[in-house]
């Protein structure tokens, strides 16, 4: 069965970075786009963007450019993120979610979540 | 820039039927804009239930169904129950392979 596993939260100061994983199982990595989806706290559902896993080729979101960067390592069917100069605006739970297909053009399957708290 | 629009929040009584739409700042919502529909409740990920304007995702219960109403996409709860009450956002493809989030309505059933 499809499963994307993020790795565990992260406490981070501001100015430092963090890089979250998700780790997918069940299917063809690279055959899948991959996306990521930031919630702060109590608020909606941002689009931040996706990466191409045949390719590795990203395409990041408006308000996502230049700090975030969506990265892959196809030997072990893992996307990133990684967040640099992290603001404590950044406080957020941040989810991995799988293109289905060119078709029906949603996301299909979702990874757990993984918070990322900026706090000095 | 484009905002998807949805009502804040609404409220059913359990058995009643609603209806949660998802607009366009500018221009109409078509079956061009493959809106799909996630349903999340507090702490979970969120779940997919409707894709492609009105195909319920595997294992999504028949009293959720996807439409066009107007100029806006449309979700339908018909007999809501309990364990319905959640928070409900759709998704549009805006070509070029950008996606929007709308704001997401927050259902209770009570």
């Amino acid at each position: 069965q499809v499963q994307l596993v993020q790795s565990g939260s992260e406490l981070k100061k501001p100015g430092a970075s963090v890089k979250v994983s998700c780790k997918a199982s069940g299917y063809t990595f690279s055959s899948y786009a991959m996306n990521w989806v930031r919630q702060a706290p109590g608020q909606g559902l941002v689009w931040m963007g996706w990466i191409d896993t045949s390719t590795g080729i990203p395409t990041y979101a408006q308000g996502f450019t230049g700090r975030f960067v969506f990265s892959l390592d196809t030997s072990v069917s893992t996307a990133y993120l990684q967040i640099n100069s992290l603001k404590a605006e950044d406080t957020a739970v941040y989810y991995c979610a799988r293109w289905a297909t060119t078709v029906t053009k949603n996301f299909d399957y979702w990874g757990q979540g993984t918070l990322v708290t900026v706090s000095s | 820039q484009t905002v998807v629009t949805q009502e804040p929040s609404f409220s059913v009584s359990p058995g009643g039927t609603i209806t949660l739409t998802c607009g366009l700042s500018s221009g109409s919502v078509s079956t061009t804009y493959y809106p799909s529909w996630y349903q999340q409740t507090p702490g979970q990920s969120p779940r997919t239930l409707i894709y492609s304007t009105n195909t319920r995702s595997s294992g999504v219960p028949d009293r959720f169904s996807g439409s066009i109403l107007g100029n806006k996409a449309a979700l339908t709860i018909t007999g809501a129950q309990a364990d319905d009450e959640s928070d409900y956002y759709c998704v549009l493809f805006m070509g070029s392979g950008i996606v929007v989030f709308g704001g997401g309505t927050k259902l209770t059933v009570l």
